[in-house]
């Protein structure tokens, strides 16, 4: 059983172009997460979010937000998408709160290319 | 200055060498830490958490220390499938900081 998982696994698409990528939790987990890996492999947050708040890194543009429809679910929107977008986007699940461990855990990934 | 600092090799090293990675954080507050290893192409994973007493897995160990803000991890007897990038993580209230990562190879 996957635990978190995320569709496409890979996205060719052009500047410009609107796209969606979907992140499903099984874990029962109250929060989630989306993180961009660029070339030099550096894990950046981008937003995390629970049924209370969204956390968003103002480093992030708003071209980019997240949607979920439901606990277990948080898309990624990214409107008029441009050549820096490039990059590995990981969505990632964990339980905070009271008695929390907070460990994270990774979807597998989906690989954009922006031409 | 970086919520967390972490050298990112690479560290190259024999079959059966131990290694030893350190990451450092900026904030005394910080109350969770863990260490993941991310294989080239894959997401990361959770290798172990950190506590502050220290904690061991077989051949790694994780080490805490609170009053000089950093983090160890000590891999015993590497194998050639240890080879991976290594992450540290902090927690700060709710929000997670990842290293850079440190690259480790293990050559036969």
């Amino acid at each position: 059983d996957t635990a978190v998982s995320q569709t496409p696994k890979y996205l060719v698409t052009q500047m410009g172009n609107d796209k969606s990528i979907k992140c499903e939790q099984n874990l029962g987990h109250d929060t989630m997460y989306w993180y961009k890996q660029d070339s030099k492999k550096f894990l950046k947050i981008m937003f995390s979010y629970n049924n209370k708040e969204l956390i968003i890194n103002e480093t992030v543009p708003n071209r980019f937000s997240p949607k979920s429809p439901d606990k277990a679910h948080l898309n990624l929107h990214i409107n008029s998408l441009e050549l820096g977008d490039s990059a590995v986007y990981f969505c990632a699940s964990s339980q905070v709160g009271r008695g929390g461990r907070y460990e994270q855990y990774f979807g597998p990934g989906t690989r954009l290319t922006v031409t | 200055r970086k919520e967390v600092e972490q050298d990112p090799g690479p560290f190259n090293v024999p079959e059966g060498a131990t290694v030893a990675f350190n990451c450092t954080y900026s904030n005394s507050a910080s109350q969770s830490f863990f260490w993941y290893r991310q294989d080239c192409r894959k997401e990361p994973k959770l290798l172990m958490s950190v506590y502050s007493s220290g904690n061991e897995d077989g051949r790694f160990t994780a080490q805490l220390n609170r009053a000089s803000q950093y983090i160890s991890l000590l891999i015993r007897d590497s194998k050639l499938s240890d080879s991976a990038t290594y992450l540290c993580v902090v927690v700060t209230g709710n929000q997670f900081y990842f290293g850079t990562g440190t690259s480790l190879t293990v050559i036969p």
